[in-house]
């Protein structure tokens, strides 16, 4: 597609249910990040993919977070057990990637899933 | 580990001003990005900032960068409500990262 798009726009969920966010970026993108956002806040780093490396997953809160990334394609990030304090916006972002050209780690963002946990 | 923060968190300005925001960080970086983000959107990029001394200019906003002092400045000239928004800094860290500022939330009063 023409931008990274981002499924559900919405969801809402009770707590204690797993769910799961899908992210599809700009075809040829290598790099792929999920951000979180919280009301009012900035953009909390939760996890890196770049190409064929390992997960850059130091952002990741607690081990109810998880993501993976389907070669250079759709990432999907599973939230399991929800808890309210996990009501956020959550952006997915896609870029060319470094490869050492900063040019090219321009972020493209995703318009969101906001996620409420009753 | 790389800590961005940007001040202030909140501008309200009033249409003509100018006025100025910080972003500073923690380790040494070769690149810095600024952001726009609109009310209930996502972010858009606004600029890319690459070696010590760069400037960038679009319409009413400029960005510099310093790198010596692990500082950017976003300057606003002659504000208008159009700009009215959230601005993020982001920078580049040693893993390839972005991580990006606490966000300055701009008013631009009539």
């Amino acid at each position: 597609g023409a931008g990274v798009s981002q499924s559900p726009s919405n969801k809402v969920t009770e707590k204690g249910k797993d769910v799961e966010l899908r992210c599809d970026p700009i075809s040829g993108h290598t790099a792929l990040y999920w951000y979180r956002q919280r009301l009012g806040q900035g953009l909390e780093f939760l996890i890196y993919f770049q190409g064929n490396s390992a997960p850059d997953k130091s952002g990741l809160p607690s081990d109810r977070f998880s993501a993976e990334r389907t070669g250079e394609s759709v990432s999907t990030l599973t939230i399991q057990r929800t808890q309210q304090e996990d009501s956020a916006v959550y952006l997915c972002a896609s870029s060319l990637g470094w490869a050492g050209d900063p040019t090219n780690e321009k972020l493209f963002f995703g318009s969101g899933t906001q996620l409420s946990v009753l | 580990e790389l800590k961005v923060e940007q001040n202030p968190l909140f501008l309200s300005m009033q249409e003509g001003k100018n006025y100025t925001i910080y972003c500073n960080y923690s380790t040494t970086s070769d690149r810095l990005y600024w952001y726009r983000q609109d009310p209930g959107k996502s972010l858009e990029s606004l600029f890319v900032l690459l070696s010590n001394g760069a400037v960038k200019q679009e319409g009413r906003l400029m960005a510099s960068l310093d790198t010596k002092a692990r500082l950017s400045t976003l300057h606003i000239t002659a504000a208008v409500h159009d700009l009215s928004a959230t601005y993020f800094c982001a920078v580049g860290g040693a893993t390839n990262k972005l991580i990006f500022g606490t966000g300055t939330l701009l008013a631009v009063q009539p």
